[in-house]
């Protein structure tokens, strides 16, 4: 299983666009690389997922360079209520198969009025 | 039903007690999984099933812990002579052949005293 690096914490002003990066230096090929986002006392919730360069949705994007070895959230335009703990996570997505996957402790976003 | 549902959502039990705790994945989700969360700590894996089969069991913590699905639906994760150690927050997730990620529960926060 890959493994990720991800910073502890991060704080942002309302408003500014956040970046989180993540590293995952053992990304096999099959991998693709997916983030949740996680509130306190609630489960962790599926942004976004990727195998490469730049993925788009409503409520974030992702970067991934051409050897893959690592990954950035970009949130745009960041509000109070993004204040939470995400997740960059590594492997084979639920269509690829049934793979044990484990989540590291992810980074604590605090957005600051 | 419309997301994965766990009960009960907070249990208290006396040290030494057995415990269950139940997961209602999404209708037609064939892959089912199981996280410990300690307070302030990353997601931990336990089990995952494929099916009602449970091909990866290295994740349980202890001989202590188990679990079973039936039906390709409801699991039961069960924890015997609970230990103080085992408190923390059980999240369950559910996912499907195709799907891009997992859906959390709620979880279920266990406290042992």
């Amino acid at each position: 299983l890959a493994k990720t690096t991800q910073p502890i914490s991060m704080d942002s002003y309302e408003g500014q666009e956040v970046n989180i990066t993540c590293s995952h230096n053992n990304i096999a090929t099959n991998d693709y690389i997916t983030w949740y986002q996680q509130f306190p006392s609630q489960g962790p919730r599926f942004i976004i997922q990727g195998y490469k360069t730049k993925v788009t949705n409503e409520v974030a994007s992702l970067f991934i360079p051409a050897d893959r070895k690592s990954s950035t959230l970009s949130l745009p335009r960041v509000s109070l209520s993004d204040t939470a703990v995400y997740y960059c996570l590594v492997g084979d997505p639920p269509s690829g198969g049934y793979q044990k996957v484990t989540f590291g402790t992810g980074t604590k976003l605090q957005v600051i009025p | 039903g419309a997301g994965v549902s766990q009960s009960p959502s907070n249990k208290v039990t006396e040290k030494g007690k057995d415990v269950e705790l139940r997961c209602d994945p999404i209708s037609g989700h064939t892959a089912l999984y199981w996280y410990r969360q300690r307070l302030g700590q990353g997601l931990e894996f336990l089990i995952y099933f494929q099916g009602n089969s449970a091909p990866d069991k290295s994740g349980l913590p202890s001989d202590r812990f188990s679990a079973e699905r039936t039906g390709e639906s409801v699991s039961t994760l069960t924890i015997q002579r609970t230990q103080q150690e085992d408190s923390a927050v059980y999240l369950c997730a559910s996912s499907f052949l195709g799907g891009e990620g997992y859906t959390f529960g709620s979880g279920t926060r266990l406290t042992v005293v």
